[in-house]
């Protein structure tokens, strides 16, 4: 079965600080997905990333990078020097399926970027 | 830039009531989603849709919801007989190809359920 954990469930960091979410998996398949989505206060789903099991290269998109790990299941997101644009609640997901039919999400982080 | 627009973005109704949500997709994808999000929790898969017919569910998914795409532009999520549980933001979605070019399901802003 499939398992998206976000131990974090609150994180609170000083503008310009750099931040890291942690993500952690469970999946029986050898083929799947990982994804991160932003919601900001205005409550919808924003697209950040999508990483397929066979690609562990980490990826950066400018003050945003994410590190794959299969050894030990995560799929972390770092967000360096931080703004108060950034505070959101941010979920990570999981897709057994290419079409992403089905995201299984975490229970999602709060982030409180303080100016 | 193209977007997925959902309306009512907030609707009150009293138990046992029926409610339809209305999205409208982003006009070239092919694939349609709906996903609930209880206050506070995670967001929950419903449904998935492609070519007039439901291609997988969840277990949330049971008989008294049901959806459709009436009209081509259109996707609506119907609620037959509403329960104090399924006060909920209701995400729906949209992907080109079943998500394979990019991976990315656009989604829309929600619609506010609350049921009293």
């Amino acid at each position: 079965a499939q398992k998206v954990t976000q131990a974090q469930t609150e994180i609170s960091v000083v503008e310009k600080e750099d931040v890291t979410l942690d993500c952690v998996y469970e999946t029986r398949d050898t083929t799947y997905y990982l994804f991160w989505y932003k919601q900001p206060p205005s409550g919808e789903l924003v697209f950040l990333i999508r990483r397929n099991s066979f690609d562990e290269q980490n990826e950066i998109s400018g003050r945003y990078s994410w590190n794959f790990q299969k050894s030990t299941s995560s799929f972390n997101f770092t967000i360096t020097a931080s703004q108060v644009v950034d505070s959101a609640v941010y979920f990570c997901a999981l897709s057994e399926t290419a079409g992403a039919n089905n995201l299984f999400f975490g229970t999602g982080t709060r982030l409180t970027v303080i100016p | 830039e193209p977007e997925v627009t959902q309306t009512p973005s907030h609707q009150v109704t009293q138990m046992g009531q029926e409610v339809i949500l209305r999205c409208v997709p982003i006009s070239n994808h092919l694939y349609f989603y709906w996903y609930r999000q209880i206050l506070g929790q995670k967001v929950e898969f419903l449904v998935s849709f492609y070519n007039n017919e439901i291609s997988e569910k969840s277990e949330i998914f049971d008989d008294q919801f049901s959806v459709e795409r009436p009209d081509g532009s259109n996707f609506t999520l119907k609620i037959r007989s509403t329960k104090l549980e399924d006060s909920a933001m209701y995400f729906c979605a949209s992907s080109e190809l079943g998500g394979r070019s990019t991976g990315e399901l656009f989604f829309g802003e929600g619609s506010r359920l609350t049921v009293l």
